[in-house]
Formats: structure tokens, sequence, C-alpha cells
């Protein structure tokens, strides 16, 4: 079953260094999302995507991030000076079409643990 | 705030159907009804969603009341590798990209 595939499994850094995390996600899918949850904390909704543009995103996604479609198959997230209070997994998640056809449900990788020191 | 709302945790034995409960009293009339498991901190599981009608897939069955305002999710058989927390949504039904919205949801434990 194809899904949603995410590197590295774990990175560390140090505070004000920017970060990527890369994400293959389905093949026929055409909307993209980032999440995110700290440990022990609900998992929470960053930003969407679709058709090379953002579609959605919350009060977390501030200028530090940014999201990117490089080459038509990886999507990736950008935290240019990274804080502590970014230690989080990061989970990124693909849908074939969004809310438009019987709503197709996202499909989560298995995320990346960012841990900022 | 998520739209619903989730016993915290659960008990159940192995081998018996599990019934997660779900209650989303305001729920509209184009909003789905979504079901995601996480596992120790993997990435969420999409398990099933419906809108009116009952659904089943190969993982689960959805049973969503007539007046819409609840549901319930039956593993039929459970098994300790279903030991989980599941999260029930709600989600817009029409155009574009949205995000789903995490609760806390309920921490289901498979006992042997």
């Amino acid at each position: 079953e194809p899904e949603v595939t995410q590197t590295p499994s774990h990175q560390v850094t140090q505070m004000g260094q920017e970060v990527i995390l890369r994400c293959v996600p389905i093949s026929n899918h055409l909307y993209f999302y980032w999440y995110r949850q700290i440990l022990g904390q609900k998992v929470e909704f960053l930003v969407s995507f679709y058709n090379n543009e953002i579609s959605e995103k919350s009060e977390i996604f501030d200028d530090q991030f940014s999201v990117e479609r490089p080459d038509g198959s990886n999507f990736t997230l950008k935290i240019r000076s990274t804080k502590l209070e970014d230690s989080a997994m990061y989970f990124c998640a693909s849908s074939e079409a969004g809310r438009i056809i019987n709503n197709s449900p996202l499909h989560f990788g298995n995320g990346t643990r960012l841990t900022v020191t | 705030d998520a739209k619903t709302t989730q016993p915290p945790s659960m008990d159940c034995a192995e081998g018996r159907a599990a019934n997660l409960p779900c209650n989303h009293s305001t729920i509209s009339g184009n909003e789905y009804v979504y079901w995601y498991r996480q596992i120790h901190s993997q990435g969420p599981q999409y398990i099933i969603h419906g809108l009116k009608n009952n659904e089943t897939n190969e993982m689960a069955s959805l049973i969503i009341t007539e007046d819409r305002k609840s549901s319930t999710l039956i593993l039929p058989h459970a098994t300790l590798r279903d030991t989980a927390v599941y999260y029930c949504i709600v989600r817009v039904g029409g155009g574009g990209a949205d995000g789903l919205t995490f609760g806390k949801g309920t921490h289901l434990i498979i006992q042997p």
C-alpha cells in the first residue's frame, strides 16, 4: 500500500539554525499538509498546500516557517531559525483530493522528531 | 477547538469488540465524521469516515446515529496491537484543502 515517507526520522539541531524536513507524499495525491505534536500534547495543524501555494495555515505557522514542493515529488517544511520550543514530532500528510471528492482522508507519515538544543 | 467529546480512556479485553463512543452534538449537515488512531507517537493512521450512513471497512465499523449527534467506532476483534489513542474528528465537506483538528482522543488499552 502506498505511504507517505518522511526523512530524517530524527533531527538534532542547535537553536538558531535552519532545518529542512522532507516528505514524499503518496504519488497521485494533490493536497499536502504539515502537522506537529509537542511531546505529550495534541496533534496540531500547521499548513495545507495545494497547486503550489498555501491553502490554509494556523497561527503556529508564522514567518519562521515555509513550505515548498521543489521538484514535484518532495514536500518540504523549513524552519528558518529554530527555537527550543520548536522541538516536536513533525508529521507530513497527503490527500488525494482534499474535501472535493468524497472528502478524501489524509494519510500521514511517521514523522520527524526534531530536537532543538 | 475540537468539536467532539470522547472519554479519555477505555479498556477492552483482547478478542472482544471495542466500542469507542464520540459525541458531536453540534455537527452540521455537511460535516463528515472521521476516525484516526495514533500508536505510540507514530503518525496518525486513518481508520474510517462517514457522513450519514454506517460504514465498514477491513479495520472497523462506524455507526452514526440517525440525528448524527453521536457515533461509535467498533473494532470487532480487538488485539493488543489496537492499543492506541483514537481520535474522532468532524470535518467540513466541500471544496478546498483543510486541516483536521485533533482533540485529546480516547486512549484505548487492550488487556490480554
